[in-house]
């Protein structure tokens, strides 16, 4: 069965440093992968995708994900982090296993940001 | 346009009592899904709506757990005699999933109705 994995269940980091959270799949196929953020009080956003073609994916709010498929990895990426960027990051897989698309998530890290 | 609204946002109900939580998707999806969001699971799959297909209920943990989708638009999850382990945030989310086409539409998520029984 499909599975991710977020090591990292919390970060700090300094503002205006780089960022790295890491994302490890499980998946028989090429997978479709997804990485949300999710602000207190507040459902999941959708920060970039992954489903074909050029490895780099960019998304929104300065982030970018890499898929490497001999590591399984899908990590996220921010050159320089703001304060705003606080908040819990999950990445998840798709799951075509019965019907629809059903998201089969990580168990998210949380982000904190030090000013 | 407008986003996913789930309703109630908060509810607390004492254990042994039925809960229903609401999920408006967005105009036009025609897949909705239900996840739960607790401290031990993480974030899960309950079920899934199609259109008029019959719903994907697998992920749905007991049989005191139902939902229902009415004209293809509000889905209602219902929890019958809640328990304890029911506590928990329910996410609802929609996409706009054509018949045959790939898996690459984004779910777009409510708030979640975060859910405490006492």
């Amino acid at each position: 069965a499909q599975s991710v994995t977020q090591p990292d269940i919390h970060i700090t980091v300094s503002e205006g440093a780089s960022l790295e959270l890491r994302c490890n799949y499980s998946y028989g196929a090429t997978p479709y992968l997804f990485w949300y953020v999710q602000s207190p009080g507040q459902g999941l956003q959708l920060l970039l995708k992954y489903f074909s073609g050029d490895t780099l994916v960019q998304g929104i709010k300065g982030f970018e994900a890499e898929f490497k498929r001999s590591q399984s990895s899908f990590n996220l990426r921010k050159p320089s982090v703001h304060w705003s960027d606080a908040a819990e990051y999950f990445c998840a897989v798709v799951s075509f296993t019965g019907g629809g698309n059903k998201l089969t998530f990580g168990t998210g890290t949380q982000l904190k940001v030090e000013l | 346009g407008a986003g996913v609204s789930q309703s109630p946002s908060n509810k607390v109900t004492e254990k042994g009592k039925d809960v229903e939580l609401r999920c408006d998707p967005i105009s036009g999806h025609t897949a909705l899904y239900w996840y739960r969001q607790s401290l031990g699971q993480g974030l899960e799959f309950l079920i899934y709506f199609q259109g008029n297909s019959a719903p994907d209920k697998s992920g749905l943990p007991s049989d005191r757990f139902s939902a229902e989708r009415t004209g293809g638009s509000v889905s209602t999850l219902t929890i019958q005699r809640t328990q304890q382990e029911d506590s928990a945030v329910y996410l609802c989310a929609s996409s706009l999933e054509l018949a045959g086409g790939p898996p690459t539409d984004t779910q777009y998520f409510g708030p979640g109705t975060r859910l405490t029984v006492l």
